[in-house]
């Protein structure tokens, strides 16, 4: 998948506890996304990064927060997970100019 | 707010005929509209893209139309096999520097052999 990892594949939590999603990639892309899929909903954007330490809210970023300390790591964190927060999680990059993202292949995430 | 309204929300096509799915976006902003192919398990992959400078655009099997004064723009899929069978999302998006993409609730497709 473009040289995209996300981990892990698969997370059940409680609710409350906290969570980290990583994504890393091995393209040198600028631009990386989190987003989220759900039934009746699609893909949504919570967060997204243009570059090192740069970091913007999507449509749906309440819970959540996001760093990027190197090009290759884009991380997703739930501070106190909820279940309206159980979701396939999906990070995907892009070099901006081409406008193609590239799509890893996903974190479904349980909060029971 | 959602500004890419997709239709259906699930379609059903025999094998060998022709699938057409719906958009309509609201942001005349908006200049790049690409389509997304995702199969069950795996991360959505760019399937055809377009720009409001032409109004179709054909890559095989696969056509998208545009209307840009109607603010409409169509897959479609012709002689549908049922390898075709995934789920379809339309996006679209606005240029400048913080580039980012708004997609469709997406059309689960289904290609009966």
């Amino acid at each position: 998948d473009a040289g995209i990892t996300q981990s892990p594949r698969h997370k059940v939590t409680e609710t409350g506890t906290p969570v980290t999603l990583r994504c890393h990639q091995t393209e040198n892309h600028r631009y990386m996304y989190w987003y989220r899929q759900d039934p009746g909903h699609g893909l949504r954007l919570i967060h997204y990064s243009y570059g090192v330490k740069d970091t913007d809210k999507g449509e749906v970023s309440d819970g959540y927060s996001v760093s990027r300390s190197k090009t290759e790591d884009f991380l997703l964190t739930l501070e106190s997970a909820t279940s309206s927060q159980t979701s396939v999680y999906f990070c995907a990059i892009g070099e901006g100019a081409s406008e193609k993202l590239f799509f890893g292949s996903g974190t479904q995430l349980s909060v029971l | 707010q959602q500004q890419v309204k997709q239709s259906p929300q699930s379609l059903i096509v025999q094998k060998g005929g022709i699938s057409i799915i719906n958009c309509a976006y609201e942001n005349t902003a908006f200049d790049y509209f690409p389509w997304y192919q995702q199969f069950p398990g795996k991360g959505p992959a760019l399937l055809i893209a377009i720009r409001p400078d032409v109004s179709e655009k054909k890559e095989g099997r696969f056509t998208i139309s545009f209307n840009k004064s109607a603010k409409q723009f169509s897959l479609h899929i012709m002689d549908s096999q049922p390898g075709d069978s995934a789920t379809y999302f339309c996006a679209s998006s606005s240029g400048g520097s913080n580039y980012k993409l708004t997609f469709g609730k997406g059309t689960l497709l289904t290609v009966n052999p």
